[in-house]
């Protein structure tokens, strides 16, 4: 069974400091998919990433995938408060069916 | 271009009660599925459709949810009965397609079973 997991679960930084949230997955997969959830709220998609080596930019916000490694990174670069939410990973694949598993969650906290 | 809508967004009821939810997808997306998060997790899949056939309800507690897709556009869930561990949020989301494709998510319904 597909397993996603992120580190860190839970994350504090202040604000104009870089940090990376990290998302492994335990199977063959070239698809994955970031959200953001702010408190009390949906979820928002933020990048799809569709092969090996693919980056995607948006603002402070910079996201990597290298299939070979099953590794995506979200890199956060000199952090707002605004930034502050939950932020999830998630893979699909197919095996027999088709599968979407979402990740465990890193919530971030950014400080003034 | 409207959302996913969702309704109730709240609703309480006591166990062994039975409560339905209402989704509408965006307009043009032919696959929608239904997530169930508690508090502190990350989604989980219970069910997907595409158009109005069903893709994956391997996690679907069939003894006591069900979900249907009418015309291939609105759905529904429903649990019956409820228990205390089904407390939680329950997702809509739709997709143009399922592979590649992105997901919008509605605004959910709060379930607090007593």
């Amino acid at each position: 069974e597909l397993k996603v997991e992120q580190n860190p679960l839970f994350l504090s930084m202040q604000e104009g400091k870089n940090y990376t949230i990290y998302c492994n997955y335990s199977t063959t997969s070239d698809r994955l998919y970031w959200y953001r959830q702010d408190p009390g709220k949906s979820l928002e998609s933020l990048f799809v990433l569709l092969s090996n080596g693919a980056v995607k930019q948006e603002g402070r916000l910079m996201a990597s995938l290298d299939t070979k490694a099953r590794l995506s990174t979200l890199h956060i670069t000199a952090a707002v408060h605004d930034l502050s939410a939950t932020y999830f990973c998630a893979v699909d694949y197919t095996s027999g069916t088709y599968k979407y598993i979402f990740g465990t969650g890193t919530r971030l906290k950014v400080l003034a | 271009e409207a959302g996913v809508a969702q309704s109730p967004r709240y609703k309480i009821i006591e166990k062994r009660q039975s409560v339905a939810f209402w989704c509408n997808p965006i307009s043009g997306h032919a696959t929608l599925y239904w997530y169930q998060q508690i508090l502190g997790q990350g989604p989980k899949l219970l069910i997907q459709f595409q158009n109005n056939g069903v893709v994956d309800d391997s996690q679907l507690p069939k003894d006591r949810f069900s979900a249907e897709r009418l015309k291939g556009v609105d759905s529904t869930l429903k649990i019956q009965p409820a228990k205390l561990e089904d407390s939680a949020v329950y997702l809509c989301a739709s997709s143009f397609g399922t592979v590649g494709y992105e997901q919008y998510f509605g605004p959910g319904t709060r379930l607090t079973v007593t």
